[in-house]
């Protein structure tokens, strides 16, 4: 099946740099990769989404890349506040039938 | 949005009882619900995927006569552990997709805290 990985699984930063969560999957027909951010206790929430057959997609601060040939995507978040403080997961899937998750980020953006 | 409902939030049991949680899509129809666990600062582990009126495929390593998953109907998915035991205490999470093509976004509950005694 799937295999997921995903770096760093702990990341701070200052309020106001940029941070970079990496993942790698090894299913060449994975084509739906998600980013969730889970708070403390909270359910994971949907915060951007890249299909396969697109490279980069942007929204507002946050941005996905996606490298099909080295199977790998990376999550940007720039200009960091204190409220995107939380575990971020990446997470692939083939159309949506299964996903496979990463294993967490811990982000802590230090005022 | 979407919304979708897991209950209860939070249970305890003795060892050996067991224990249904719900899963339900509010204002939609979910053709395709997924379970998962998660221990204390972890990921999230499949453990199933089930889709409405059909039989549930379980991950490698996950027993499905102990973690029996129900999907009746379109917006209902339960999932019964029986015959608990304390290595099944943990967070079980449900989510759901409305299965039309092209739409692969899930869904996620809120989550149901399972302690076993």
């Amino acid at each position: 099946g799937e295999n997921v990985e995903q770096h760093p699984s702990t990341l701070s930063v200052q309020e106001g740099d940029s941070a970079v969560i990496k993942c790698t999957y090894s299913d060449s027909a994975s084509n739906y990769f998600p980013w969730y951010k889970q708070e403390l206790g909270k359910r994971p929430q949907l915060i951007i989404d890249i299909r396969s057959n697109v490279g980069e997609k942007k929204d507002q601060r946050i941005a996905v890349t996606l490298n099909k040939t080295a199977k790998h995507f990376s999550l940007h978040i720039t200009e960091t506040q204190p409220e995107d403080s939380a575990v971020y997961f990446c997470a692939a899937s083939i159309t949506g039938n299964q996903f496979y998750f990463g294993t967490g980020t811990s982000l802590t953006v230090i005022p | 949005g979407a919304v979708v409902s897991q209950h209860p939030s939070r249970v305890i049991c003795k060892s050996g009882t067991s224990v249904k949680i719900e899963c339900r899509s509010l204002d939609f129809q979910a053709t395709t619900m997924f379970w998962y666990r998660q221990f204390p600062k972890k990921s999230l582990m499949l453990m199933a995927t089930s889709n409405e009126g059909s039989k549930a495929t379980y991950e490698q390593g996950v027993e499905k006569d102990k973690f029996l998953i129900n999907h009746a109907s379109l917006t209902l998915s339960t999932l019964t552990v029986t015959s608990a035991h304390p290595e099944d205490s943990s967070f079980y999470i449900c989510s759901a997709r409305e299965g039309e093509w092209g739409i692969e976004t899930q869904y996620f509950g809120p989550g149901t805290r399972l302690l076993v005694l």
